[in-house]
């Protein structure tokens, strides 16, 4: 597809349970990130992904965060023992090399139960 | 590092009323600013962005801004209200060429309504 792609849309979980949320950024794009969209908190940023380097993970709220990206395209947004505060709309965000723009996903609307 | 401030997190216009929505930034490099636009369950859409040169920037749906260095300022402009603009705003900054950080920093939103 030509744009950033998120899935799932919508997940629903139980407080205490792992979720994954995967994010497809543009084809060629190098750079990728992740924020996280609340009612509380406005949109925040949680990680940057740029090409082969070290992600900046400046913006993870704790360590039950983690994200990778696999082979510099696909990412995978990993919350582990969810609890009801990481309710959110997660946003995927990618960027080509050069450029500033960022492109974002229709995200994924975590609800912990 | 960058903060952006929003005055304003609800707005309500007249269609055909001038649509003018504030925006402060503070930046510690030279920024780069963006204006985004997010319709009601969809993700967030560029409407313009400032990195050198002319300050005055257009963007789409006929929507501009005017980058001033010494207010701080990112002040997004539309001359003539349209339905179709009701959504929620949101500023941004990050740190320009000079500066490391990639991420965008973002204002809490400013939500736009257009009445008839």
């Amino acid at each position: 597809g030509a744009g950033v792609s998120q899935s799932p849309s919508n997940k629903v979980t139980e407080k205490g349970k792992d979720v994954e949320l995967r994010c497809d950024p543009i084809s060629g794009h190098t750079a990728l990130y992740w924020y996280r969209q609340s009612l509380g908190q406005g949109l925040e940023f949680l990680i940057y992904f740029q090409g082969n380097s070290a992600p900046d993970k400046s913006g993870l709220p704790s360590d039950r965060f983690s994200a990778e990206r696999t082979g510099g395209s696909v990412s995978t947004l990993t919350i582990q023992r969810t609890q009801q505060e990481d309710s959110a709309v997660y946003l995927c965000a990618s960027s080509a090399a050069g450029y500033n723009e960022q492109f974002f996903g229709p995200g994924t609307r975590l609800t912990v139960l | 590092a960058q903060s952006v401030t929003q005055l304003g997190s609800h707005v309500s216009v007249s269609e055909g009323a001038l649509v003018l929505l504030r925006c402060n930034y503070s930046s510690s490099v030279p920024p780069y600013l963006f204006w985004y636009v997010q319709y009601p369950n969809q993700g967030l859409q560029l409407l313009l962005k400032y990195t050198t040169g002319a300050t005055l920037v257009k963007g789409i749906n006929g929507f501009e801004a005017e980058f001033k260095k010494s207010e701080t300022s990112f002040h997004l402009t539309k001359p003539s209200a349209h339905m179709s603009d009701a959504a929620e705003y949101f500023c941004a900054v990050r740190a320009g060429a000079s500066g490391s950080a990639r991420q965008l920093t973002f204002g809490s939103g400013t939500q736009l309504t257009v009445l008839p």
